[in-house]
């Protein structure tokens, strides 16, 4: 019973490093979607997939890449790394059907220095 | 999306009622209502959501005004545990509408 797992749960890297995060679920959710969290805020959508094969961006993609090569994995690639990517970051799924509920993952928690 | 109005915070004592406002003024009649919380930066945990009608899981309540401009969640007997963000989200349905747009939620507090 797995849901959504992220790897790894803490990072630490330095500025211009590139690192991939890793999501993975095991519910064949079609939707899939990543978020950052920042200090005392909401978070916010960075990129999201309605499927394998298929993206789109959110309200903060830059410095971000994705891809959907099957259902169950969805990794962001950060491309070199800032201190403004500091943050806790979040994978999402949910299933493709109306009114249905998005299951999140525990969070990796990226510090740049 | 329609965008959500929170107040910033509320304290509850344990074992009472705690009644969470959400206003949503520019609603669509095809954007549901949704509920989730945060506890202590763990990942976001769903509550409940409707459309139209009220609704009521093992969780909580969700009851909807009947022009839909604003909601409430009540959770009947809140505990200690129940300390979180809650974030109240509307969200469509149809084409690419994975995007729960987070608001910065309130955050109750539940005092013994």
């Amino acid at each position: 019973n797995a849901g959504v797992t992220q790897t790894p749960k803490f990072q630490v890297l330095k500025t211009g490093q590139s690192m991939t995060l890793q999501c993975a679920q095991d519910m064949n959710h079609e939707y899939m979607s990543w978020y950052r969290q920042d200090p005392g805020m909401g978070l916010r959508l960075i990129h999201y997939s309605v499927g394998a094969g298929i993206t789109d961006q959110g309200e903060v993609p830059n410095g971000y890449n994705v891809s959907r090569s099957t259902t169950e994995d969805f990794p962001l690639r950060l491309l070199s790394a800032a201190p403004s990517q500091t943050s806790v970051y979040f994978c999402a799924s949910r299933m493709r059907s109306e009114g249905t509920e998005a299951f999140f993952g525990q969070g990796t928690r990226l510090t740049v220095v | 999306d329609a965008k959500t109005t929170q107040p910033p915070s509320m304290d509850c004592a344990e074992g009472r009622a705690a009644n969470l406002p959400c206003n949503h003024s520019t609603i669509s009649g095809n954007e549901y209502v949704y509920w989730y919380r945060q506890i202590h930066s763990q990942g976001p945990q769903y509550i409940i959501h409707g459309l139209k009608n009220n609704e009521t899981n093992e969780m909580a309540s969700l009851i909807i005004t009947e022009d839909r401009k604003s909601s409430t969640l009540i959770l009947p007997h809140a505990t200690l545990r129940d300390t979180a963000v809650y974030y109240c989200i509307v969200r469509g349905y149809g084409g690419a509408t994975n995007k729960l747009i987070f608001g910065t939620g309130t955050l109750l507090a539940v005092q013994p």
